[in-house]
């Protein structure tokens, strides 16, 4: 089975700063989905960036990237120029690839805190 | 801008009773999934609709829990007796096809059995 780890319970990080967040992961497969999702205190869970594992070239999206490693089965999130709405728990998961299950399976999550 | 909705957002009950979760998906969403999420611990599929069709179920708890989307519409989850173990958030999400397509979460019920 499919399993993801991060095994940062908690960070902090200043305002402006930027911070990177673990998650590694292990799957026999060789194409499928990595995601990290962003869950604000009391609010809903929110895709913050996605990374199909066929594409080399690493996501991004604005102050968010990834640094995907296949081969380490590796897949961190940098967060850059931090800002105080980007405290939140953060959860990365797996998905299987096309006709397999469809489910995410998430890690137990990175509860990050932003100091002004 | 579309949203997942749910209802209640808070249910407390005591242990031995019945409860149950709402979920309206985003309009023209044909995939629809319940996750359980315990406090410390990341979201676990409890199961997938496509349409009014059960996808996934593999853990749910069959003996005291059930899931209907009778119209491929909004969604109904039960529990029936509850039990302590069952305090968590329970989420509801969406998406517009199956396959990689974003899934979409709602603000979820937060159950506390007593």
């Amino acid at each position: 089975a499919q399993t993801v780890t991060q095994s940062q319970p908690e960070m902090s990080v200043q305002e402006a700063e930027t911070v990177t967040l673990s998650c590694t992961y292990d799957t026999s497969e060789s194409d499928y989905y990595l995601f990290w999702y962003k869950q604000p205190p009391s609010r809903q869970m929110i895709l913050v960036i996605r990374q199909e594992a066929y594409k080399q070239q690493n996501a991004t999206e604005n102050r968010f990237s990834v640094n995907f490693q296949k081969a380490a089965k590796s897949f961190s999130l940098k967060i850059s120029d931090s800002q105080l709405g980007d405290a939140a728990m953060y959860f990365c998961a797996y998905r299987a690839p096309q006709g397999g299950s469809e489910k995410l399976v998430f890690g137990k999550g990175t509860k990050l805190t932003v100091n002004p | 801008e579309a949203e997942v909705a749910q209802s209640p957002r808070y249910k407390i009950t005591e242990k031995s009773q019945a409860v149950a979760f709402w979920c309206d998906p985003i309009s023209g969403h044909a995939t629809l999934y319940w996750y359980r999420q315990i406090l410390g611990q990341g979201p676990e599929l409890l199961v997938q609709f496509q349409d009014e069709s059960v996808v996934d179920d593999s853990q749910l708890p069959k003996d005291r829990f059930s899931a209907e989307r009778l119209k491929g519409v909004d969604s109904t989850l039960k529990i029936q007796p509850a039990e302590l173990g069952d305090s968590a958030m329970y989420l509801c999400a969406s998406s517009l096809l199956r396959g990689p397509s974003e899934q979409f979460f709602g603000p979820g019920t937060r159950l506390t059995v007593l």
